[in-house]
């Protein structure tokens, strides 16, 4: 079974630039997470949902953050413009279905903001 | 305050040797507990969950203190490929499905 497929592994920009990550999860999981994880720090939530419904974007910082999951499937986390401080690694993840709590990780896409 | 709270280690410590970590979370509603594995720039992966009787996975064992508010992790006779960083996860169950992590205790085991 292939697992959650992220790109691009690695990102460099420029602060003010835009930036997309891309994430397909793992074929039935309805459930996908965006997770954010700064150097030395665990993972913290950014946005999750079910199918395609955004059910808790309360940790997505709504003035440069957007995010979207159309049909329910492929997922796509959008920064605009990029700050020196969102370099951190973006990791998604998806589950069965809500209250499944093991969640599988893609491998995550590294985003260096210079 | 901070949900789940975690020494970041390093532990180093000799192949065969037994080791424990702990994490304390503030939020007495927290519902379920878990321990991820995260290896050197790679994903985290679920490693068990924890019970309230408590519970062994091979060289692991979990256990949950809920008057203290206190999860464990002990390792016993370490591998060199138990190196990785240890994430204390928690989830409250008014969020149902938003896990909480820890930042993760570090531990390399040597030969």
């Amino acid at each position: 079974e292939a697992g959650v497929v992220q790109s691009p592994r690695y990102k460099i920009i420029e602060k003010k630039q835009p930036v997309a990550f891309w994430c397909n999860p793992i074929s039935g999981h309805n459930t996908l997470y965006w997770y954010r994880q700064n150097l030395g720090q665990g993972p913290e939530l950014l946005i999750r949902y079910e199918n395609e419904e955004a059910v808790d974007d309360s940790q997505l910082p709504k003035d440069r953050f957007s995010a979207e999951r159309l049909k329910g499937v492929d997922s796509t986390l959008k920064i605009q413009p990029a700050e020196l401080g969102d370099s951190a690694v973006y990791l998604c993840a998806s589950s069965w279905r809500r209250g499944t709590y093991e969640q599988y990780f893609g491998p995550g896409t590294r985003l260096t903001v210079t | 305050r901070k949900e789940v709270e975690q020494d970041p280690g390093p532990f180093n410590v000799p192949e065969g040797a037994t080791v424990a970590f702990n994490c304390t979370y503030s939020n007495s509603a927290s519902q379920s507990f878990f321990w991820y594995r995260q290896d050197c720039r790679k994903e985290p992966k679920l490693l068990m969950s924890v019970y309230s009787s408590g519970n062994e996975d091979g060289r692991f064992t979990a256990q949950l203190n809920r008057a203290s508010q206190y999860i464990s992790l002990l390792i016993r006779d370490s591998k060199l490929s138990d190196s990785a960083t240890y994430l204390c996860v928690v989830n409250r169950g008014s969020t149902l499905g938003r896990l909480y992590f820890g930042r993760g205790t570090q531990l390399t085991v040597w030969p």
